[in-house]
């Protein structure tokens, strides 16, 4: 089976730096994918690691390690429209599906 | 930017009626899927659709659901005897020949009554 752990919550305040972590216990892993996802609507793809290492893109930073099984989502200079969920999901070699964690609520504050 | 779309944006129906949820995925994209999502809960996935087949179904997806691809842009998921608690948002995705990110459509609210 397949297990996919994240914080359920966490807050933050606008301008400062969060970590979010994902750690999953797979077989045949094959890429991690982070989502935002805001109340109500579909998840938007925000990152992909497949190989060990840190993705950056703008604000958000993506780290991967295959052999801890671990992630981390970094968001930057964070401004109050980041308040959303993050959704950490799962591909397996040979599989299509995506399996999606619970997600991480993240609130900004002023 | 191209965008998966979805219609209707909510549906209501009572019990042991049939519904179709309709998707228009990115043009040029060759693989398909539907998710559900039930309020609060994490996103499952249904169905993976490519070449006109199935290519993968979780548990969820038994003997009442089907997808089809009825023309060069639909992507459809039909429930034919819906049940309380099919309720939940539907996703559809999808993804091109070469990038391995899935592009959700806006989903469409099911509510069984």
């Amino acid at each position: 089976g397949q297990n996919i752990d994240q914080p359920t919550e966490m807050t933050a305040t606008e301008g400062a730096i969060v970590q979010i972590n994902c750690t999953y216990q797979t077989s045949g892993f094959n890429g991690l994918f982070w989502y935002q996802q805001h109340a109500g609507e579909a998840p938007t793809f925000l990152s992909y690691n497949v190989l060990d290492g840190l993705e950056e893109k703008g604000r958000f930073s993506s780290f991967l390690s295959r052999s801890k099984g671990y992630s981390y989502l970094l968001l930057k200079e964070l401004q109050m429209k980041d308040s959303a969920s993050y959704l950490c999901a799962v591909k397996n070699t040979g599989f299509q599906k995506l399996v999606f964690g619970t997600g991480t609520r993240l609130l900004v504050s002023p | 930017e191209p965008e998966v779309t979805q219609t209707p944006s909510h549906q209501v129906t009572q019990m042991g009626q049939e519904v179709i949820l309709r998707c228009v995925p990115i043009s040029n994209h060759l693989y398909f899927y539907w998710y559900r999502q039930i309020l609060g809960q994490k996103v499952e996935f249904l169905v993976s659709f490519y070449n006109n087949e199935i290519s993968e179904k979780s548990e969820i997806f038994d003997d009442q659901f089907s997808v089809e691809r009825p023309d060069g842009s639909n992507f459809t998921l039909k429930i034919r005897s819906t049940k309380l608690e099919d309720s939940a948002m539907y996703f559809c995705a999808s993804r091109g020949p070469d990038g391995y990110e899935q592009y959700f459509g806006p989903g469409t609210r099911l509510t069984v009554t």
